[in-house]
C-alpha cells in the first residue's frame, strides 16, 4: 500500500473555477511537499511545509498532523496551470521524499 | 544560472546494452538524488549520495548502478540486469536537512530512456 495517498487521480474543470487537491499520509513526517510537473516532464517544487499554511500567488497549501492530511488549492484556475500535481512527504534524517501517485489537472478555457 | 542538468532529454538504446544517464548541478548542493518515473505510478527512489564519495541504494536499485566522484556529478548507469529500463529518469539535489531542518529537492529536466 503507498504511504501517500492523493486524490482525485484526475481533475478537469473549466477556466476559474477553485481547485482543491488531497493527499493523505500513514505515518509521521518531517515535511510535506507539493511539486507540479508540467508535460515536458520537468518537475517545480511549489510548496514544503509541515504545519499550518502556506500561499504563494493563487496557490495555497494546507497541513493538518494530526489528521495526516494536507490540500493544495488554486485559485482563479487557469488553462497554464494545467499539470501534474504530486505530493510527497519527507521523513527525517533519511532525506528521502516518498511521493503519490500524482493528480492530472486539466483546466479548460 | 544555478539549477541541474540532465542529458541528453530522449536517449535509445538497444536491449541488453549499459546506458550512462548524465546529471550535473551547480547549486553547490551535497546530496543528489535519482528517480525513476512510470505511468501511473509515483516517483521511484533508484539511488542517493548524500557526499562525494558515498551513495546508498533507494527502493528499486537492482540493475542500476551509481558514482559521485564529484560534488557536482551523479552519473546513473543502467545496466542490462535491469529488466524494465524503458522510463523517465529524474535527478534531484537538496542542502541536507541539518543545515535547513528539512530539505526541499531541486529537480532536472529528466530523461527519458526507451529501450529497443
Amino acid at each position: 500500500k503507498n504511504e501517500v495517498e492523493q486524490s482525485p487521480q484526475n481533475l478537469t474543470a473549466q477556466e476559474g473555477e477553485f481547485i482543491t487537491i488531497n493527499c493523505s499520509y500513514s505515518v509521521g513526517i518531517s515535511a510535506l511537499h507539493w511539486l507540479q510537473q508540467h508535460p515536458g516532464g520537468g518537475i517545480v517544487s511549489l510548496f514544503m511545509l509541515s504545519s499550518g499554511k502556506k500561499k504563494h500567488g493563487r496557490l495555497i497549501a494546507t497541513i493538518n498532523i494530526q489528521e495526516k492530511h494536507s490540500s493544495l488549492h488554486i485559485t482563479a484556475s487557469h488553462p497554464r496551470d494545467s499539470a501534474v500535481y504530486i505530493c510527497a512527504v519527507s521523513f527525517g534524517g533519511a532525506q528521502k521524499l516518498v511521493f503519490g501517485q500524482g493528480t492530472r489537472l486539466t483546466i479548460n478555457p | 544560472d544555478g539549477g541541474i542538468t540532465q542529458s541528453p532529454k530522449y536517449l535509445f538504446r538497444k536491449e541488453g546494452q549499459n546506458v550512462t544517464l548524465s546529471c550535473e548541478q551547480n547549486l553547490n548542493h551535497d546530496a543528489m538524488y535519482w528517480y525513476r518515473q512510470d505511468p501511473g505510478q509515483g516517483l521511484r527512489l533508484i539511488y542517493y549520495s548524500q557526499i562525494v564519495n558515498d551513495f546508498q541504494k533507494g527502493d528499486i536499485a537492482e540493475g542500476y548502478s551509481v558514482s559521485r566522484e564529484k560534488k557536482e556529478s551523479f552519473p546513473l548507469t543502467v545496466t542490462s540486469a535491469q529488466k524494465n529500463p524503458t522510463a523517465f529518469y529524474l535527478c534531484a539535489s537538496s542542502i541536507p536537512p541539518v543545515f535547513m531542518g528539512y530539505n526541499e529537492q531541486f529537480f532536472g529536466p529528466g530523461t527519458r530512456l526507451t529501450v529497443l
